[in-house]
């Protein structure tokens, strides 16, 4: 099993670019998450899926889209990169929808805007 | 703002002893609590979770506590090695239907040899 997988892992891109980042996993997991990581803010959540089809905001969503066409897959797009948006962004998921749930993470994508 | 506040940014702590790291959280009301460690340029991996009625958990050489009075969690590492140096997170379900997940900002856990 590869769990949680996230490509690319680096990217550098130009403000005003677009690019769309893939998490894939293989666990048949219900919910899925994308997060990014800023130093000192710890893990805030972008956009999360509760099934194939859905797709709802999270905490800071501004900028970015998502789409879940897949149950395995849930993609994050930045139409128009912005130098904010330069940050270590983490997929995840989980079985269900519950609190006791445990995340499983991919290794993240590491995304530069120039 | 933060939500959820760890007590310090990075900890250092000789190989053998115990190491204390703390979560404090305002405003809400979780059922659970989750810890997680995450190593240099990985994601995150899950470590354990405890229930609010649980006032202990442990595994191995870790243990969780949970106070919902003082909105207080604490994660112990017992005779810590060096192998135990990584960054160490607290999360909880503000919604509580495991929709929308919040993450402390991390503790960095040194282990001197």
């Amino acid at each position: 099993n590869a769990g949680v997988t996230q490509t690319p892992k680096f990217r550098v891109l130009k403000t005003g670019q677009s690019m769309t980042l893939l998490c894939a996993q293989d666990m048949n997991h219900e919910y899925m998450y994308w997060y990014r990581q800023d130093p000192g803010m710890g893990l805030r959540l972008i956009h999360y899926s509760v099934g194939e089809g859905t797709t709802a905001k999270g905490e800071v969503p501004d900028g970015y889209n998502v789409s879940r066409l897949k149950k395995q897959n849930f993609l994050l797009g930045l139409e128009s990169a912005a130098p904010s948006q330069t940050s270590v962004y983490f997929c995840a998921s989980t079985p269900r929808g519950a609190s006791n749930q445990p995340q499983h993470f991919g290794d993240g994508t590491r995304l530069s805007i120039l | 703002s933060q939500k959820i506040e760890q007590n310090s940014e990075a900890l250092n702590i000789q190989e053998g002893k115990t190491a204390t790291l703390t979560c404090n959280y305002t405003n809400y009301s979780p059922a659970y609590l989750q810890w997680y460690r995450q190593d240099p340029g990985r994601g995150p991996v899950f470590l354990l979770l405890i229930r609010e009625n649980e006032k202990e958990k442990r595994k191995e050489r870790l243990k969780v506590t949970f106070d919902t009075t003082l909105k207080q969690s604490l994660f112990h590492i017992t005779a810590s090695q060096p192998a135990d140096s990584a960054t160490y997170l607290c999360a909880l379900d503000i919604g509580n239907y495991g929709q929308n997940f919040v993450f402390g900002p991390g503790t960095r856990l040194s282990v001197l040899p």
